[in-house]
């Protein structure tokens, strides 16, 4: 079975910084992997997703993502952060044949002025 | 094109009593999922189904939790006999297909409060 590891609960940052959110993963099969922005009191919302091809992922709001198969990781990175930023963000992965993703915990990203 | 409607937003119970948390999936998603967050965690899957038919339910309480998803209508979650620790935010997702590489569409959400 998949799972997930956000490193960090909470990162701090202030604005125009860049930033990187970190996620790990583990699975036995082929996965496909996401990231999810969550603002207050709002559901998820998609920033970007792995399937296949270019290890390097474009996604909304200026967010990048790279796909790690040897380290297992598909870290979230943004080079220079806005106030709106401010938000969860949530890893997920979905295992080949699976139609049900795992979730991370999530990291807060708090950006400061 | 709406999204994926979830009421209440909020929703307040005493123990003892029952919750219905409703969903709309995105206008021709005939798939649905419900997951629960609690405070400073993930989400965590508690149902999948389509029309009129539960997929699995894996995530989901044995006692006290329902779930639907009728021809017609929206996606009912029902908690009977809610217990303070059912205290949650439960989000409903949608989506076009049941793959591993599709996405899913959330909701804002349902945050149960039980006193």
């Amino acid at each position: 079975a998949q799972s997930v590891t956000q490193l960090d609960s909470q990162v701090p940052v202030f604005e125009e910084a860049p930033v990187e959110l970190r996620c790990n993963y583990s699975s036995s099969v082929s996965v496909y992997l996401f990231w999810y922005v969550q603002y207050p009191n709002q559901g998820l919302q998609l920033l970007l997703k792995y399937l296949s091809g270019s290890t390097l992922v474009k996604g909304i709001n200026g967010f990048e993502a790279e796909f790690n198969k040897s380290q297992t990781s598909f870290h979230l990175r943004k080079p220079s952060v806005h106030i709106s930023d401010t938000a969860e963000y949530f890893c997920a992965v979905s295992e080949e044949g699976s139609y049900i993703p795992t979730f991370g915990r999530g990291t807060s990203l708090i950006v400061h002025p | 094109n709406a999204g994926v409607m979830q009421n209440p937003r909020h929703l307040v119970r005493r123990r003892g009593q029952e919750a219905r948390l409703r969903c709309s999936p995105v206008k021709g998603h005939s798939h649905v999922y419900w997951y629960r967050q609690l405070p400073e965690e993930g989400l965590k899957f508690m149902v999948y189904l389509q029309k009129e038919n539960i997929i699995d339910e894996s995530g989901m309480p044995k006692e006290r939790f329902s779930a639907e998803f009728p021809k017609e209508g929206p996606s009912i979650l029902r908690i009977q006999q809610v217990v303070r620790g059912d205290s949650a935010a439960y989000f409903c997702a949608s989506s076009s297909l049941a793959h591993s590489t599709d996405t899913q569409y959330f909701g804002p959400g349902t945050r149960l409060t039980v006193l």
